[in-house]
């Protein structure tokens, strides 16, 4: 089973639907990450989740709307999504604090958005 | 602000050739990641550096603080090379991770 696990892989979507990405990681980490990654730029910090609670909303638009209800899970709820939305989004995980490791990020293998 | 730049954007080299992925930054840091990122979207940590250097099969990397500058070294490349390498820095201060736009090589046969 791999560390982190998103779904679905691929989705496309109209601008006026809601729809959900979920992520699982399976490292006992305690941070959760959202990243998005759109054609030819680096990678955009989105959502910083530690211990379960938000500790980072990167200025991202409302119509983004993450949830972590346990250390393992991570969802971002979408709804009224721009074209412009439109990129990679990635999880991540790691794990923090002075006794806890490297810090080093694990990634999942991503959601590609279509917003039509 | 933390900038990191790498260089070259692109590249092309001949199955067997050494290839050298450079890292730059602009602040004090608490840890350098090198990242490997294939096609299909997935992205797997080659490397976490706070100094000198590390190995792992054809892969090297090297850093040095005091310039602010990494490399990423690849010997006998291998089409299975071929990927977008993504330096990452952890600066002292925060929890979270500055990107640099990362290096498309391609490895030909």
């Amino acid at each position: 089973e791999t560390g982190v696990t998103q779904t679905p892989r691929h989705l496309v979507m109209g601008m006026t639907n809601k729809k959900s990405l979920k992520c699982e990681q399976h490292l006992g980490h305690n941070a959760m990450y959202w990243y998005k990654q759109s054609a030819k730029k680096p990678l955009e910090l989105m959502f910083v989740y530690s211990l379960e609670e938000r500790v980072e909303n990167n200025s991202v638009p409302s119509r983004f709307s993450p949830e972590c209800p346990n250390s393992s899970h991570l969802f971002l709820h979408l709804h009224t999504l721009q074209p412009e939305d439109s990129a990679l989004y990635l999880c991540a995980s790691s794990q923090e604090g002075p006794n806890s490791g490297s810090g080093e990020l694990f990634f999942g293998e991503g959601s590609r958005l279509t917003v039509l | 602000k933390n900038e990191v730049e790498q260089s070259p954007q692109n590249l092309t080299a001949q199955e067997g050739e050494f290839i050298t992925i450079n890292c730059s930054y602009s602040v004090g840091i608490s840890a350098l990641h090198w990242l490997q990122q294939h096609p299909g979207g997935g992205i797997v940590s080659l490397f976490m550096l706070s100094s000198g250097k590390k190995k792992h099969g054809r892969l090297i990397a090297t850093i040095n603080i005091q310039e602010k500058h990494s490399s990423l070294h690849i010997t006998a490349s291998h089409p299975r090379d071929s990927a977008v390498y993504i330096c990452a820095v952890r600066d002292n201060y925060g929890q979270n991770f500055v990107f640099g736009p990362g290096t498309r090589l391609s490895v030909l046969p």
